[in-house]
């Protein structure tokens, strides 16, 4: 089955220690990103990769990182996680990285930084 | 500066009524408008979309509206169901550019009472 998988779907952890979501793609897709969502913010892009080892930041890239070493994998590390990146995050690819090229999303990872 | 404004935040619709989300947008460069369909704990999915050479695209009980002059579009969902129960987002993007410039609204979450 053609998928976006993330994991893990629920992370509950504290400030300042480092983690890392993942994120894989089964597609062959060229395009990854991330985004986050938050209550009356809607959903947000904090990085995004058109290609292999090719990342580019988001509207939001402040205390991420991410890294593109193959195709299919497109983690999520946050170094020193902050209460304010409690949130809901979103992995998604697509075919290309065109405008016009459907995104495919995971079914979302939900971080609580206490 | 928010680039695109979607309106309402919430709507409560009865079974068979008509679902109406609103979308403004700013940049005229702006030349696709695709809409994503989120269930809960579910990742959005495309929903269906349109480009600004045609008035309306249609798709089942779905229609895109969309008014060049004025920047904005709707999604009109016709004899709304309780299925149809999920939070909506439109988003704008360039058709031919980089799928890193797309942009979502803040969502709107509907609710089709049986």
């Amino acid at each position: 089955e053609a998928q976006v998988t993330q994991n893990p779907r629920y992370l509950i952890t504290v400030t300042g220690k480092k983690l890392t979501v993942t994120c894989s793609q089964n597609m062959n897709h060229e395009y990854m990103s991330w985004y986050r969502q938050d209550p009356g913010l809607g959903l947000r892009q904090i990085y995004y990769s058109m290609n292999v080892e090719v990342t580019d930041k988001g509207d939001v890239p402040e205390g991420y990182k991410v890294s593109r070493k193959e195709k299919r994998n497109f983690p999520l590390i946050l170094e020193s996680p902050s209460p304010n990146q409690t949130s809901l995050y979103f992995c998604a690819s697509s075919l290309s990285d065109r405008g016009n090229s459907p995104l495919h999303f995971g079914n979302g990872t939900r971080l609580t930084v206490t | 500066q928010q680039q695109v404004k979607q309106s309402p935040q919430s709507l409560i619709v009865q079974k068979g009524g008509i679902s109406i989300i609103n979308c403004a947008y700013e940049n005229t460069a702006f030349d696709y408008f695709p809409w994503y369909q989120q269930f809960p704990g579910k990742g959005p999915a495309l929903l269906i979309a349109i480009r600004p050479d045609v008035s309306e695209k249609k798709e089942g009980r779905f229609t895109i509206s969309f008014n060049k002059s004025a920047k904005q579009f709707s999604l009109h969902i016709m004899d709304s169901q309780p299925g149809d129960s999920a939070t909506y987002f439109c988003a704008v993007t360039n058709y031919g550019g980089s799928q890193g410039n797309l942009i979502f609204g803040k969502g709107t979450k509907l609710s089709v009472k049986p």
